[in-house]
């Protein structure tokens, strides 16, 4: 089963919404990752938060989390149709050789 | 370079060929990862490589695939006796040593068997 599961699996908003993702996950973890994708090819790095953080921001990008209940949001804030795209967390386990992996995915879409 | 290249960015084969899938890393990443992503699915991790460890290999679906990094740099995944389900597209990823590091993904080859 997937270490890290995001919902919803698809969203559709309004340009100038805000757009909420959440990622679960099951294990423990040293770092926590959100990564988008545009038209199903190389995946782009946004923001990588440690399981000391809680909070972290990046421009209109806000991430949480609670590793109590292993969980993880990324709020986009006023949100662009250029932000549409697949949004992907991905845990780091303890460990400096452990490797990424990747949840299923949102398919985010913002409406013009 | 730039960033991490792969090649060929299309690959269309026959059922029952061979193939190979390159990856040139980011200089200096002694991280390599493959990853599969078929059709409007999610990442399905493959192989990885973290310096002169033994690969994890734990992701490959059969025997059929392998890969090797030569020299800790450039990477080849071979998928031997393709068959149709391996149609999807194939991205690596580099990255720095230790935790807390950011993967920097390819374009990936998009591989079609027919």
């Amino acid at each position: 089963s997937q270490q890290g599961e995001e919902d919803p699996q698809a969203l559709s908003i309004q340009e100038g919404e805000n757009a909420t993702m959440n990622c679960s996950y099951k294990t423990s973890i040293n770092n926590l990752q959100w990564y988008r994708q545009n038209s199903g090819r190389g995946l782009v790095h946004l923001i990588l938060i440690r399981s000391n953080e809680r909070e972290k921001h990046s421009g209109r990008l806000r991430v949480t989390l609670d590793t109590s209940k292993k969980s993880s949001s990324l709020l986009i804030t006023a949100s662009r149709a250029a932000d549409t795209a697949s949004y992907f967390c991905a845990t780091g386990l303890p460990g400096a050789n452990s490797k990424l992996t990747f949840g299923k995915g949102i398919t985010l879409s913002v409406r013009p | 370079g730039a960033g991490v290249s792969q090649s060929p960015s299309n690959k269309v084969t026959e059922k029952g060929k061979d193939v190979e899938l390159r990856c040139d890393p980011i200089s200096g990443h002694t991280a390599l990862y493959w990853y599969r992503q078929s059709l409007g699915q999610g990442l399905e991790f493959l192989i990885y490589f973290q310096g002169n460890s033994a690969p994890d290999k734990s992701g490959l679906p059969s025997d059929r695939f392998s890969a090797e990094r030569t020299g800790g740099s450039v990477s080849t995944l071979t998928i031997q006796r393709t068959q149709q389900e391996d149609s999807a597209v194939y991205l690596c990823a580099s990255s720095l040593w230790g935790q807390n590091t950011e993967a920097f993904f390819g374009q990936g080859t998009r591989l079609t068997v027919v």
